[in-house]
């Protein structure tokens, strides 16, 4: 059974169209992340949230926000998308934030034209 | 600056080789090393490594990790086309995942 659940698998946006990317878990993990994965390239975390305590890398762009309304779903919101952030987007979650591993949703494929 | 570096960056064998893949890394604060097995679709997770010398093995998959010498290495023993993958190596420090590139192992028939 499916324990992190992205949707949709592949989404298609227009240029600076808002768009928004949601996972959700059924492990209750306390902590959930967002990559940005390009192709051939390694996952780069976005942001994380312990519990509702939100963290946010030092290079992730204004453009992008995140919201974690309950400890189930998390969502990934690209206010003005450019050609740039096509890339599938994997959320992820863990127990805690150090010493385990971290569980992966299918990945959202977003393409931006 | 994390950092975390695989080599190679592809391996073409053929089904029944043995492959080892390579992970080194500079991460204050470590924590563990994760390996994954990234196909079409998101990573799934393979070992979890924290105490140097000691072997995790998983059917025709192993890992060791040297803490002392920062690396670690993932066998895969008569490989099948199954196989076929990228394979990341994570490391888990600074209460974050840093990921390495990759090595992108194709099994030929």
């Amino acid at each position: 059974d499916a324990m992190v659940i992205q949707n949709p698998r592949y989404q298609v946006t227009q240029f600076g169209k808002p768009v928004t990317l949601s996972c959700s878990q059924t492990l209750n993990h306390n902590v959930m992340y967002w990559y940005q994965q390009k192709s051939s390239q390694a996952p780069k975390l976005l942001f994380h949230y312990y519990d509702k305590d939100f963290n946010n890398e030092a290079d992730t762009p204004d453009n992008f926000q995140s919201r974690r309304p309950n400890t189930s779903f998390c969502f990934l919101d690209i206010r003005s998308p450019g050609l740039g952030d096509a890339a599938m987007y994997l959320c992820a979650t863990s127990r805690v934030l150090r010493n385990t591993e971290a569980f992966f949703g299918q990945g959202t494929r977003l393409t931006v034209v | 600056e994390d950092k975390v570096v695989q080599s190679p960056l592809s391996l073409v064998v053929h089904e029944g080789d043995t492959v080892t893949l390579n992970c080194s890394y500079e991460v204050t604060n470590f924590r563990s090393l994760l390996w994954y097995k990234q196909e079409k679709k998101a990573p799934t997770f393979l070992f979890m490594l924290t105490s140097s010398g000691i072997e995790k093995k998983s059917g025709r998959l192993s890992s060791i990790l040297d803490k002392k010498e920062l690396f670690s290495i993932l066998n895969i023993t008569a490989t099948q086309t199954g196989d076929s993958a990228v394979y990341l190596c994570a490391v888990d420090g600074n209460e974050k995942l840093t990921f390495g590139t990759g090595t992108r192992l194709t099994i030929i028939p």
